[in-house]
C-alpha cells in the first residue's frame, strides 16, 4: 500500500518561510495526484488551504501556496504568522476514487 | 454558506456497528459535481479517508476500511451516512464529514463538519 509521506514537524519563526513537502513512499508526486493541503488547529475541523497543487481555496491569504517540488508536492507559508502554528495534512489522489492523506506535519512558530 | 453537521452516538460498544449521519444544510446533495465523504481522527493521530458517495449512490471506499464500511446516501433528507462494522478500540476517533468535490481535474474536500468523537467502550 502507497504511504503519502509528510516531515513530522517543522519551526519557523515569526516573519519567516517554510516550506513543508508531500511524497510518495514509491514514484514521484506530479499534478495528475491533484495534491491538495488542509490546516488544522487543535479541537477544529481542518480548514482547506490549497486544492490542484497550487489554487488557494477560498479566504486563504496568499501567503500560502503549493507547487511540485523535485517529485512532491509542496506547501510553502512566506511570512509565517503566529497563527500559522497549526497542523498541516496534505492529500493525495490515486485514482479509481481514492483519496490518501499524509501524516501530517506539526508547525511551530517561534 | 454550506453547512455540514455529523450526529451519532457517541459511545458504540466493541463488535457492533458504529452509525453516523452528516446533515447538509445552505446546498443541495444532489450536486452534479460533489461527493460526500467522511474522515476520521483518532486522538492525537492523523486524518484518514473512510469513504465518500454521490448523490446515486456512487460510492468509493477506502480499501483498508472497505470490508466493514458502507456510506449511503438520503436525497430526501438532503443526508448522508457511514455504518462501520464489527468496531474496536481502535476505531475510537472523531469522525468528520466533508463535501468532497471529485472530477476530472481535481479531488479535494472543500468544507467540513465540525466532528464527532465516537468511543468504543463496553
Amino acid at each position: 500500500q502507497t504511504v503519502v509521506t509528510q516531515e513530522p514537524s517543522f519551526s519557523v519563526s515569526p516573519g519567516g518561510t517554510v516550506t513543508f513537502t508531500c511524497g510518495l513512499s514509491s514514484g514521484s508526486v506530479s499534478s495528475d495526484f491533484y495534491p491538495s493541503w488542509y490546516q488544522q488547529t487543535p479541537g477544529q475541523a481542518p480548514r482547506t488551504l490549497i486544492y490542484s497543487t497550487k489554487t488557494r481555496s477560498s479566504g486563504v491569504p496568499d501567503r500560502f501556496s503549493g507547487s511540485i517540488l523535485g517529485n512532491k508536492a509542496a506547501l510553502t507559508i512566506t511570512g509565517a504568522q503566529a497563527d500559522d502554528e497549526s497542523d498541516y495534512y496534505c492529500v493525495l489522489y490515486m485514482g479509481s476514487g481514492i483519496s490518501v492523506f499524509g501524516g501530517g506535519t506539526k508547525l511551530t512558530v517561534l | 454558506q454550506l453547512q455540514l453537521q455529523e450526529s451519532g452516538p457517541g459511545l458504540v460498544k466493541p463488535s457492533e456497528t458504529l452509525s453516523l449521519t452528516c446533515s447538509v444544510s445552505g446546498g443541495s446533495i444532489s450536486s452534479s459535481i460533489h461527493y460526500w465523504g467522511w474522515i476520521r481522527q483518532p486522538p492525537g493521530k492523523g486524518l484518514e479517508w473512510i469513504g465518500s458517495i454521490r448523490h446515486t449512490g456512487n460510492t468509493f471506499y477506502n480499501p483498508s476500511l472497505k470490508s466493514r464500511v458502507t456510506v449511503s446516501v438520503d436525497t430526501s433528507k438532503n443526508q448522508f451516512s457511514l455504518k462501520l462494522s464489527s468496531v474496536t478500540a481502535a476505531d475510537r476517533a472523531v469522525y468528520y464529514c466533508a463535501r468532497h468535490l471529485m472530477e476530472a481535474t481535481t479531488s479535494h474536500f472543500d468544507s467540513w463538519g465540525q466532528g464527532i468523537l465516537v468511543t468504543v467502550s463496553s
